[in-house]
């Protein structure tokens, strides 16, 4: 069992809807991240949290919107996606870097989203 | 920049077959090294890591040692198992890349399948 939860597993939309993807962690990460991964790739980073503040935006487009209400907590609210924004998106947390290491990401099992 | 390179496969075995799946990196700093394994509809799970040189990470039977002289990581393991069929992602990430503290460079990934 992972200890990222995200809900929906799946989820269809129109490309003129508004749906929130969720991410959860109680493992005390102070880092929390979105991943956007198609199919037979890896995963591509969107947006890290650090502290609940956002440090880094992969330039991604504005019809995705990330919110972290408190430290567990990672949404990503989705308004007028485009079909190519079909892919499984996924959260993962982490420590934050310590000494001359840098900690490894947990990831949730992903929403597997497909815009029609 | 930072790179990753894995040998791409695929990789097919027979059960209790050896296997290697070799992975190179290209890092500008003192990277820390991962694998992870994705099983077919789930999220990224770590398997192993090594955060210096000669570290040897280990794990359910897998090992890689961090080889600075040869920059690899290469993941081993002595007889395999059909569960471990899966995709497999090598990985870094590099504190010395200044705000890139966060970002993981993965490898294209090596989907392993392991007959019966």
């Amino acid at each position: 069992d992972t200890e990222v939860t995200q809900t929906p597993k799946h989820l269809v939309m129109g490309m003129t809807n508004k749906k929130s993807l969720k991410c959860e962690q109680h493992m005390g990460h102070r880092a929390m991240y979105w991943y956007k991964q198609k199919a037979k790739k890896p995963p591509e980073l969107m947006f890290v949290y650090s502290y609940e503040k956002l440090s880094i935006n992969e330039s991604v487009p504005s019809r995705f919107s990330p919110e972290c209400p408190n430290s567990s907590l990672l949404n990503l609210h989705l308004h007028a996606l485009q079909p190519e924004d079909s892919a499984l998106y996924l959260c993962a947390s982490s420590r934050l870097p310590t000494g001359n290491s840098n900690q490894p990401q947990h990831f949730g099992d992903g929403t597997r989203l497909s815009i029609l | 920049g930072n790179s990753v390179t894995q040998m791409e496969g695929p990789v097919t075995l027979s059960e209790e077959a050896f296997l290697t799946i070799n992975c190179t990196y290209t890092a500008t700093g003192y990277p820390s090294l991962f694998w992870y394994v994705q099983y077919p509809g789930e999220g990224l799970q770590l398997l192993l890591k090594a955060t210096k040189a000669d570290d040897k990470g280990s794990n359910k039977g897998f090992e890689a040692t961090y080889r600075k002289e040869t920059t690899s990581f290469h993941l081993e393991k002595g007889s395999v198992q059909v569960s471990d069929s899966a995709v497999y992602f090598c990985a870094l990430s590099d504190l010395s890349s200044g705000g890139s503290n966060y970002k993981l460079t993965f490898g294209k990934g090596t989907l392993l399948t392991v007959n019966p």
